[in-house]
């Protein structure tokens, strides 16, 4: 199975500070057909996840472009540029390239 | 409008089987694919298994031997059904729609196994 090692596992951030999180896959995540499955979600405390990122750097509906993603291959970065108090909650990576699907352990972002 | 809602018991005993459904509006089964993923609680997330659209499923690797995914499509329902329950697998399950797509999660429901 593809590993998902999601770091920092915790952020603390002011209103208005930019942040990255890591997440780094133990194989390619390019499919077969040239896409690569990697999305990021964030669940708000007591929430659903609700997808922020599909395909290494598509904005979700409705997902303000204070969040970005980037990467290839094994290597992915989701940025927040100018954190809200919305923001808050834990953000997980999931790869969707390989059967079995799986997820990173998460990265909780606290507001000081 | 997409919708999907999960359904279930609140309390299963250890050993016995859980049986969840999975009821989607707004969307065809056989148009998107349904997932199930589950959190115990204070941790992280697990995918649990797919039923794709034409009917065909795929599984985590870890819960295949207990885990079964089917669906009515007529009823737009996609059923999980897991056996030989233990207090590990106390967790909210989810579905959401697609395999790579995870585009809408239902609100979830909290599986407590206890005897």
């Amino acid at each position: 199975d593809v590993v998902m090692t999601q770091t920092p596992p915790s952020l603390s951030v002011a209103i208005g500070q930019s942040v990255s999180i890591s997440c780094k896959s133990s194989q390619s995540l390019v499919h077969s057909d040239g896409k690569t499955y990697l999305n990021w979600l964030l669940q708000n405390p007591g929430q659903s996840p609700k997808r922020l990122i599909y395909q290494v750097s598509n904005l979700g509906s409705g997902v303000p472009d204070r969040f970005s993603g980037t990467g290839s291959e094994k290597d992915f970065t989701l940025k927040i540029s100018r954190v809200e108090a919305e923001d808050l909650g834990v953000y997980h990576c999931v790869q969707a390239t390989h059967v079995p699907f799986t997820f990173g352990s998460g990265t909780k972002l606290e507001i000081k | 409008q997409v919708q999907l809602k999960e359904s279930g018991p609140g309390l299963v005993q250890p050993s016995q089987t859980l049986s969840l459904t999975c009821t989607v509006s707004g969307f065809s089964l056989t148009s998107y694919h349904v997932s199930w993923v589950r959190q115990p609680p204070g941790k992280g997330l697990e995918w649990m298994g797919v039923i794709w659209t034409g009917g065909s499923t795929a599984y985590n690797s870890l819960l295949k031997s207990r885990l079964s995914i089917s669906r009515d499509i007529s009823k737009s329902q996609v059923f999980l059904k897991m056996n030989s329950l233990q207090t590990e697998d106390t967790a909210t399950y989810y579905c959401a729609r697609g395999a790579a797509l995870f585009d809408y999660w239902g609100q979830g429901v909290m599986v407590t196994v206890s005897s």
